[in-house]
């Protein structure tokens, strides 16, 4: 049973304008949310993080919202370049080091 | 600049074989892990270990198992393969879980099982 879930497999968004990715997870006792990207033969490298006793967090382009009522959490990017293109993954951290992700995203941006 | 390496980027064993992964870290991490990635699975936790010596299993251990004698090194190991481990293979390193609680990764390894 997946507790970290991202429903859409892929995502097309047009240079310039905002992508936006989903993740909902199940499992209250997370406490630490992270995005990474992956570009096609790397490993992930890290994007953006977010703590629970936090709504909203911003880096430049990239902007992650929590609701942690609702077990959803989303990464905005803004303006999406086509350098933005690759497999995005959702993550997130209960007790200790150990991180359970999300089946990821592969974003698109067409110039 | 943490730098993961790992031995091989793409590598084809027959069912039986036995089969070693090598992954190295020059940031002296104590924390580092054994993940494999699928289409639509993301990344899944096979062992991870929080010192020179120590492990312990993730969610999908079965059919593996790890070594870690040095710091910087942490081995994963296919005792015999099988056509179901065909998979990418990354290992990642981190400090003690703190606020960021970032891992890094080495480039991955395919792994093919024929």
């Amino acid at each position: 049973d997946q507790q970290v879930k991202q429903n859409s497999p892929s995502l097309s968004v047009q240079e310039g304008r905002i992508s936006i990715l989903n993740c909902d997870y199940t499992n209250s006792m997370f406490d630490y949310f992270l995005w990474y990207k992956k570009y096609p033969a790397e490993g992930p490298t890290f994007l953006i993080s977010i703590s629970s006793i936090k709504d909203k967090n911003e880096d430049g382009r990239f902007t992650v919202f929590l609701n942690k009522s609702a077990k959803h959490l989303s990464l905005h990017i803004v303006p999406s370049q086509p350098g933005d293109s690759a497999v995005y993954f959702c993550a997130a951290r209960a007790a200790g080091n150990k991180l359970t992700f999300g089946g990821g995203t592969r974003v698109l941006v067409k110039p | 600049d943490v730098k993961v390496t790992q031995s091989s980027r793409y590598l084809v064993k027959r069912t039986g074989e036995k089969v070693f992964l090598e992954c190295v870290q020059d940031m002296d991490h104590e924390n580092m892990f054994w993940y494999r990635q699928d289409p639509g699975l993301g990344l899944r936790l096979i062992y991870f270990s929080y010192d020179v010596k120590m492990k312990e299993k993730g969610d999908i251990p079965e059919g593996y198992s790890v070594s870690r004698e040095k710091k910087e090194r942490f081995s994963l190991i296919l005792e015999s393969a099988s056509t179901n481990q065909t998979s990418m293979y990354l290992c990642a390193s981190s400090l003690p879980a703190q606020g960021s609680d970032t891992q890094y990764f080495g480039p991955g390894t395919r792994l093919t099982v024929l």
